[in-house]
């Protein structure tokens, strides 16, 4: 649909488990971001990279971990999390980073028992 | 520090009336605002955007106005229809990469 796919859609864990999100874009970007989304809260921006290189880390906890391996995928790498880190986690990809527009990815519905 | 305010958090109306939701932004040195549309169990989707060299944009029912003394812009959209319903989240970029988004407004519109 808009070139931007996740996997899984949904996922539970316990706070014990180690799990990984993927992202895909096939729009020829060269930015990716990761955003929370929860519940009656904005959209929060987590992890920017740029031509592969983080350049935006958003004082997010070192239990998440993202990676970027090439300008196509992204990874966000999750171990003991906690409860309140259940929220909608979104990708998004764009041209150049930050003045263009963010296309999204469905989202990962991450539920955390 | 950055913050985006957005109001009102709900809004209703009738089908065929206008709907105007607001943001204000905190950072003077922003200069893109783009305006973000997500329906129930959809992903965001960009619907129109402004420049901070353009004070007003419009793309058929939908428009967007600057103010960037007062640090505020607003989305109007007119005539609205049912499939309008969805909600709503402005943003304004801090730097090259960082969007600060708004709370969202969940607009309803009455058939």
């Amino acid at each position: 649909e808009t070139g931007v796919t996740q996997t899984p859609r949904h996922l539970v864990m316990g706070m014990t488990n180690k799990k990984s999100l993927k992202c895909e874009q096939h729009l020829g970007h060269n930015a990716m971001y990761w955003y929370k989304q929860s519940a009656k809260k904005p959209l929060e921006l987590m992890f920017v990279y740029s031509l592969e290189e983080r350049v935006e880390n958003n004082s997010v906890p070192s239990r998440f971990s993202p990676e970027c391996p090439n300008s196509s995928h992204l990874f966000l790498h999750l171990h003991t999390l906690q409860p309140e880190d259940s929220a909608l986690y979104l990708c998004a990809s764009s041209g150049v980073a930050g003045f263009n527009e963010q296309f999204f990815g469905p989202g990962t519905r991450l539920t955390v028992l | 520090g950055e913050n985006v305010e957005q109001h009102p958090s709900t809004l209703s109306v009738q089908e065929g009336d206008s709907a105007v939701i607001k943001c204000t932004y905190s950072d003077s040195a922003s200069n893109y605002f783009p305006w973000y549309k997500q329906e129930l169990g959809k992903r965001p989707q960009l619907i129109i955007d402004i420049r901070s060299n353009v004070g007003e944009k419009k793309d058929q029912r939908i428009a967007v106005t600057l103010n960037k003394t007062a640090k505020h812009f607003s989305l109007h959209i007119t005539e609205t229809q049912p499939e309008d319903s969805a909600v709503y989240f402005c943003a304004a970029i801090r730097g090259s990469y960082k969007l600060i988004f708004g709370s969202g407004t969940r607009l309803l519109v009455r058939p």
